[in-house]
């Protein structure tokens, strides 16, 4: 059972550039978060999408969007990249419609680097 | 508003102490909590939740937390600390429909 798995791992772009990471989920999950962690921090929720709808969103500017598919994986898309949104981001998966005692599930991330 | 403080940025112990990380929980509801850990340059990886099904929750490779209301505390503590445990410790708030994290404990464990 693959789990939640991330693309590219790692990825450098340049300040005003667009972005878009993706997210395939654990198998038998229907809800993504993404989750964004600076160097040093504890990780920040972004967005939530639960039946391709965004369910929950955080403190986030409007650069920052999503989608998510009929297949339930995700894609995170930052527009007019700044230097600030270089970070590990991070995308988790549960079984969204079971109740908030269920575990997110965590992939290895991507490092986005903004020079 | 849910938050988490996570009290001592690093830690330090030597192989086979006990280790001790520290969470302390803000909520209006009663919270579902849980311990997360990230090795360098890697995802994060699950080692216990709280629910409140039990007070003292047993999670994987040897680590236990115990929930506290009265302090507002859920530690996380391991008996014998190994190399391999060297890693950032996170505590959550929350569930899923999303975490609050505390700011991470970095643990290194000495030979």
């Amino acid at each position: 059972d693959a789990g939640v798995t991330q693309s590219p791992t790692h990825l450098i772009k340049t300040r005003g550039q667009q972005v878009t990471l993706r997210c395939s989920p654990k198998s038998g999950h229907d809800t993504v978060s993404w989750y964004q962690q600076a160097l040093g921090q504890g990780p920040q929720f972004i967005f939530q999408y639960y039946e391709e709808e965004e369910r929950q969103r955080g403190n986030f500017p409007d650069r920052f969007s999503g989608h998510q598919f009929p297949n339930y994986s995700s894609e995170l898309n930052v527009n007019a990249l700044l230097l600030g949104d270089s970070a590990l981001y991070l995308c988790a998966s549960s079984p969204g419609a079971t109740g908030r005692q269920e575990t997110q599930y965590f992939g290895p991330g991507t490092r986005l680097l903004v020079l | 508003a849910q938050s988490v403080t996570q009290l001592g940025s690093h830690v330090s112990v030597s192989e086979g102490a006990l280790v001790l990380l520290r969470c302390n929980y803000s909520s209006s509801v009663p919270p579902y909590l849980f311990w997360y850990v990230q090795y360098p340059n890697q995802g994060l990886q699950l080692l216990l939740k709280y629910t409140s099904a039990a007070t003292l929750v047993k999670g994987i490779n040897g680590f236990e937390a115990e929930f506290k209301k009265s302090e507002t505390s859920f530690h996380l503590t391991k008996p014998s600390a190994h190399m391999s445990d060297a890693a950032e410790y996170f505590c959550a708030s929350g569930g899923s429909d999303k975490l609050i994290f505390g700011t991470g404990t970095r643990l290194q464990v000495f030979p």
